[in-house]
């Protein structure tokens, strides 16, 4: 079985800082990995993913997270937050054989502060 | 462009009454998912559907839920005798057959369960 530990349930940072939510998975089969985003009073929303080839994905709103093997990681980082980016981050991981079942981490809240 | 649907979004109900829930995935998806999450908690996988099969069950699902896809669209999703301990958002989620936007689940704005 799979599973994915959020390390940090909650994140304060002041708005223009760096931050970086750590996700670290434990599997014994090759997986895909994601990070969802949840806006408060909405629902989960695809961030970034990744499947194959290059170990840094990005999204479109400036985040980038990298899959380290050895280490099984998955840390999502962004150089430089707004206070839009207030919301709860959840990690993610799937088998690559099999139907797409998601293991969750139980979510890392990013509180940005003006 | 219409998202996965659920309804209804909140619900509120005694110990011991039975609830259901409905789920409208995208509409080409064939694959759908049910999940639950508990406050302070990730979501948790509960069943999924392939087309009106459904494939696989949690241990999670007690024999007092049960869910269908009579005709490979919409699912719902009952819980029997409720407790207090299946308070919880219920997430519904669908996803492309492969070939689609590859292994990306959709989740819809869940059914909040309040059980008194």
């Amino acid at each position: 079985a799979q599973s994915v530990t959020q390390l940090d349930s909650q994140v304060p940072v002041f708005e223009e800082a760096p931050v970086e939510l750590r996700c670290n998975y434990s599997s014994s089969v090759s997986v895909y990995l994601f990070w969802y985003v949840q806006y408060p009073n909405q629902g989960l929303q695809l961030l970034l993913k990744y499947l194959s080839g290059s170990t840094l994905v990005e999204s479109i709103n400036g985040f980038e997270a990298e899959f380290n093997k050895s280490q099984t990681s998955f840390h999502l980082r962004k150089p430089s937050v707004h206070i839009s980016d207030t919301a709860e981050y959840f990690c993610a991981v799937s088998e690559v054989r099999g139907f797409n079942k998601f293991y969750f981490g139980s979510g890392t809240k990013l509180n940005v502060k003006p | 462009d219409t998202g996965v649907s659920q309804d209804p979004r909140h619900k509120i109900t005694k110990r011991g009454q039975n609830v259901t829930f409905r789920c409208d995935p995208i509409s080409e998806h064939n694959r759908l998912y049910w999940y639950r999450q508990t406050l302070g908690q990730g979501p948790e996988f509960l069943t999924y559907f392939q087309n009106e099969a459904q494939l696989e069950k949690s241990r999670l699902l007690s024999d007092r839920f049960s869910a269908e896809r009579p005709k490979g669209s919409f699912s719902t999703l009952e819980i029997q005798r409720t407790e207090q301990g299946d308070s919880a958002m219920y997430l519904c989620a669908s996803s492309p057959p492969p070939g689609g936007v590859i292994y990306e689940q959709f989740f819809g704005p869940g059914t909040r369960l309040t059980v008194l």
